[in-house]
């Protein structure tokens, strides 16, 4: 069964430092979404990308985050300058249509810890 | 404000007992409603999806209501096994948009 697929799995770094989280989403699926989840928390949006663009973000996603579909096939979230607070778990989603009429899959997570 | 909230927070029951987990949301237009069961340290996965048309919905042994008059949707699991402990989240998608609200969940406890 395909799935979302994300690397790493768990990253340690420094306050301050840049990270780039890696996704690779179902093939077939057009619409792309980075969620995160701090520890004991909810669950909340960060971006939604279509057609080589972000087509909504919220927030929480500010100049410190970006996203990018370098090839066919990886959907990346880069976070600069990290902070503490960005210590989370950061889920990648993909779906065939929008979320109004579609299925959302998500991976099975990367652990950012920030020291 | 867009708030979706889950009861009981937490849920100890035995193996082969049937349970009922409530969500009540504010979220205004919606488009769906969805129920996800997320394992510890793991990404959510969808039980079920409803549009706001929808009365009942079901995967197995999961049954999931929606009464959009009240707001308010429950998750009904049959005969629970071992395997079910885990958390089980209402998100609502907010209509024209494409923002998932999620609840807190309900964390399920299934044992022998």
């Amino acid at each position: 069964e395909p799935e979302v697929t994300q690397t790493p799995s768990h990253q340690v770094t420094q306050m301050g430092q840049e990270v780039i989280l890696r996704c690779v989403p179902i093939s077939n699926h057009l619409y792309f979404y980075w969620y995160r989840q701090i520890l004991g928390q909810k669950v909340e949006f960060l971006v939604s990308f279509y057609n080589n663009e972000i087509s909504e973000k919220s927030e929480i996603f500010d100049d410190q985050f970006s996203v990018e579909r370098p090839d066919g096939s990886n959907f990346t979230l880069k976070i600069r300058s990290t902070k503490l607070e960005d210590s989370a778990m950061y889920f990648c989603a993909s779906s065939l249509t929008t979320p109004d009429t579609g299925e959302l899959f998500f991976g099975e997570g990367s652990r950012l810890t920030v020291l | 404000k867009n708030q979706v909230e889950q009861s009981p927070q937490s849920l100890i029951i035995l193996e082969g007992k049937n349970c009922t987990l409530q969500c009540n949301y504010t979220v205004s237009p919606f488009s769906n409603l969805r129920w996800y069961k997320q394992d510890t340290g793991r990404g959510p996965v969808s039980l079920t999806i409803m549009t706001f048309s929808e009365n009942t919905k079901s995967n197995g042994r999961y049954t999931a209501t929606l009464d959009a008059d009240t707001k308010q949707s429950s998750l009904h699991i049959t005969a629970s096994q071992l395997s079910d402990s885990a958390s089980y989240i209402c998100v609502v998608t907010l209509y024209n948009t494409d923002k998932l609200i999620f609840g807190t969940g309900t964390r399920l406890q299934v044992f022998p």
